[in-house]
């Protein structure tokens, strides 16, 4: 049982490169969702998604996107990377979307735009 | 959306039992207060969380206010381990009826030998 596995785990890129991050789940966890954090900063959403095919956007969407086309795999996609998403990426799960379900977070993903 | 305030850092000897509090005065009636801790850049570890009773696991106490306007967070014996960045968190509902987790900065607790 590995949870939630993030790749790759670190990426540089040049401004206006497109890229996907992945992340996968194998706890069958129908919530999940994509967090970024920033220096001295706590996590801010980017989208989530509460089901395959259903996706919804956070606090901080533009710029990404995503899709979920299985119960396992939410990757996030950078269209045309910008010096500020230079951040480290959070892929999260949990078992339902309320209140009650607890969130398992991956271990990160450090992404460097130039 | 209910926010939450820790105070920015927090000292704790070694042994000791480290008391971290958090308001969340606007807090609804079915959210829940969760609390999660960070080491260095690592991903978020899920430590407690509860709705109006006090909890208690292997790794924390959370005790909860009758009012539920405040919490806190107790580790019982603090090692060097416990070192990190606390966040307390209250889960808000949002769109497509789901709820979401909002960080704030936390609290860095130092853990002091």
């Amino acid at each position: 049982n590995a949870g939630v596995t993030q790749t790759p785990k670190f990426q540089v890129l040049k401004t206006g490169q497109s890229m996907t991050l992945q992340c996968a789940q194998d706890m069958n966890h129908e919530y999940m969702s994509w967090y970024r954090q920033d220096p001295g900063m706590g996590l801010r959403l980017i989208h989530y998604s509460v089901g395959a095919g259903i996706t919804d956007q956070g606090e901080v969407p533009n710029g990404y996107n995503v899709s979920r086309s299985t119960t396992e795999d939410f990757p996030l996609r950078l269209l045309s990377a910008a010096p500020s998403q230079t951040s480290v990426y959070f892929c999260a799960s949990s078992m339902g979307s309320s209140g009650a379900n607890v969130l398992t977070f991956g271990a990160g993903s450090r992404l460097t735009v130039l | 959306d209910a926010k939450t305030t820790q105070p920015t850092s927090m000292d704790c000897a070694e042994g000791r039992a480290a008391n971290l509090p958090c308001n969340h005065s606007t807090i609804s009636g079915n959210e829940y207060v969760y609390w999660y801790r960070q080491i260095h850049s690592q991903g978020p570890q899920y430590i407690i969380h509860g709705l109006k009773n006090n909890e208690t696991n292997e790794m924390a106490s959370l005790i909860i206010t009758e009012d539920r306007k405040s919490s806190t967070l107790i580790l019982p014996h603090a090692t060097l381990r416990d070192t990190a960045v606390y966040y307390c968190i209250v889960r808000v509902r949002s769109g497509a009826g789901s709820y979401q987790l909002t960080f704030g900065k936390g609290t860095k607790l130092s853990v002091i030998p």
